[in-house]
């Protein structure tokens, strides 16, 4: 299994442009998400589904969109891109135990490097 | 209060050292606690689970002080691939919600 993959590995923007981050997993799990992580700063989370057709807003969510259209797929949009948005971007996946229990093992994507210039 | 708190480090250590890190966290109701392991530029991976009566996975022991509300992670006899940022995420109080990430604590462990 390849587990969770993020494509791409790296990417320049210039200030205006817009991309499409994508992720995918092969795990069948329900619940995906999007972190960004800035250096020196834990992660924040920036949306989150828990199945196909759902999906959230977390921590930092402006500048960004997400869709879910299938359980694998879960692309990160960034419409008009800003120095602000520089960072690594981390997708992970899980599938919780039981409903009222909390994720306890995600599994995170390698990460995509983005500098907005 | 910041809601997952940790000292940065680095921690320096020589091999075969015993080092711990704490993590206090803000909200009285968190359910779950757990420690992940960053290396360099890599993504995050689940290190070891936090149970109340805390638990042990070969050299690393984790401690839940709820009435204090901070958690701990014990390392002994560390190898110099123990060297990481490690990472103390705390879970909501009920049902599905999200995790929430400490910014990492940072051990660099020396010949």
């Amino acid at each position: 299994n390849a587990g969770v993959t993020q494509t791409p590995k790296f990417r320049i923007l210039k200030i205006g442009q817009s991309m499409t981050l994508q992720c995918t997993q092969d795990m069948n799990h329900n619940y995906m998400y999007w972190y960004r992580q800035d250096p020196g700063m834990g992660l924040k989370l920036i949306y989150y589904s828990v199945g196909a057709g759902i999906t959230d807003k977390g921590e930092v969510p402006n500048g960004y969109n997400v869709s879910r259209s299938t359980t694998e797929d879960f692309p990160l949009r960034l419409e008009l891109a800003a120095p602000s948005q520089t960072s690594v971007y981390f997708c992970a996946s899980s599938s919780p135990a039981g409903r009222q229990k909390p994720n306890e093992k995600l599994f995170f994507g390698s990460g995509t490097q983005l500098s907005v210039l | 209060r910041k809601e997952v708190e940790q000292d940065p480090g680095p921690f320096n250590v020589p091999e075969g050292a015993t080092v711990a890190f704490n993590c206090t966290y803000s909200n009285s109701a968190s359910q779950s606690f757990f420690w992940y392991r960053q290396d360099c530029r890599k993504e995050p991976k689940l290190l070891m689970s936090v149970y109340s009566s805390g638990n042990e996975d070969g050299r690393f022991t984790a401690q839940l002080n709820r009435a204090s509300q901070y958690i701990s992670l014990l390392i002994r006899d560390s190898k110099l691939s123990d060297s990481a940022t490690y990472l103390c995420v705390v879970g909501p109080p009920r049902g599905y919600s999200t995790l929430t990430f400490g910014k990492g604590t940072m051990l660099l462990v020396s010949p």
